[in-house]
């Protein structure tokens, strides 16, 4: 059975930094891409970026790229989302998704003072 | 970056019923691969978007032959027979011909 499970999130404070993981399980993590999604509360779905299977090309919506990182560990089947400098523009629910087709269940993250 | 529009927005439906969704792009799908990158999923209440279709026609593993997908260039199109309780939420195309990948902005397909 495929699994994607994030972690990671959680309330954080304006202009702080949070990292999520996805961890991966039920298929082989180091032969497809893999991306971050994100949706604000009540909104719709806005891609953040990829990466592809080893880490040697890493694509981000140009309106985000400032504020996100995307990295990836084959050997412990897991990607990662460095977010930095945060606003209340970037609370909302972050999807990892596969190349595959599977996504997982999503991660809360609420920027707040 | 490529704008996706969806229409209803809303679609109110009868079980057993069937119904469409369209989706437009702003500019063709059509990759220089020759492949049209166009995907639709459906978001349930409370969970995470599922993928359907991907590439305009193919059902992904496991959806039920009631769902199809049709479409070419920038207009593309979901038809769901013979709705059931579990075919309930929102409905979502992207493309990722183009990048970055975009979505729709959704059609809530609901219960008259």
């Amino acid at each position: 059975e495929v699994k994607l499970v994030e972690s990671g999130g959680g309330l954080v404070q304006p202009g702080r930094s949070l990292k999520l993981s996805c961890a991966a399980s039920g298929f082989s993590f180091n032969d497809y891409w893999m991306g971050w999604v994100r949706q604000a509360p009540g909104k719709g779905l806005e891609w953040i970026g990829e990466i592809n299977q080893d880490s040697s090309t890493i694509n981000y919506t140009p309106s985000l790229k400032d504020k996100f990182t995307i990295s990836r560990d084959n050997a412990q089947n897991t990607l990662y989302l460095q977010m930095s400098k945060l606003g209340s523009e970037d609370t909302a629910i972050y999807y990892c998704a596969s190349e595959c087709g599977y996504w997982g269940q999503g991660v809360m993250v609420t920027v707040s003072s | 970056d490529v704008l996706m529009t969806q229409t209803p927005v809303s679609l109110p439906v009868s079980l057993g019923g069937q119904v469409s969704i369209s989706c437009r792009s702003s500019q063709s799908l059509v990759h220089s691969d020759g492949n049209t990158y166009l995907h639709w999923y459906l978001q349930k209440p409370g969970q995470s978007p599922q993928l359907l279709i991907y590439r305009v026609s193919n059902r992904f593993s496991g959806v039920p032959d009631r769902f199809s997908g049709s479409g070419s260039g920038t207009d593309f199109t979901l038809k769901i027979s013979r709705v059931e309780p579990e075919d309930l939420g929102v409905y979502y195309c992207l493309q990722s011909t183009h990048f970055p990948p975009t979505f729709g902005g959704g059609t809530k397909l609901e219960l008259k």
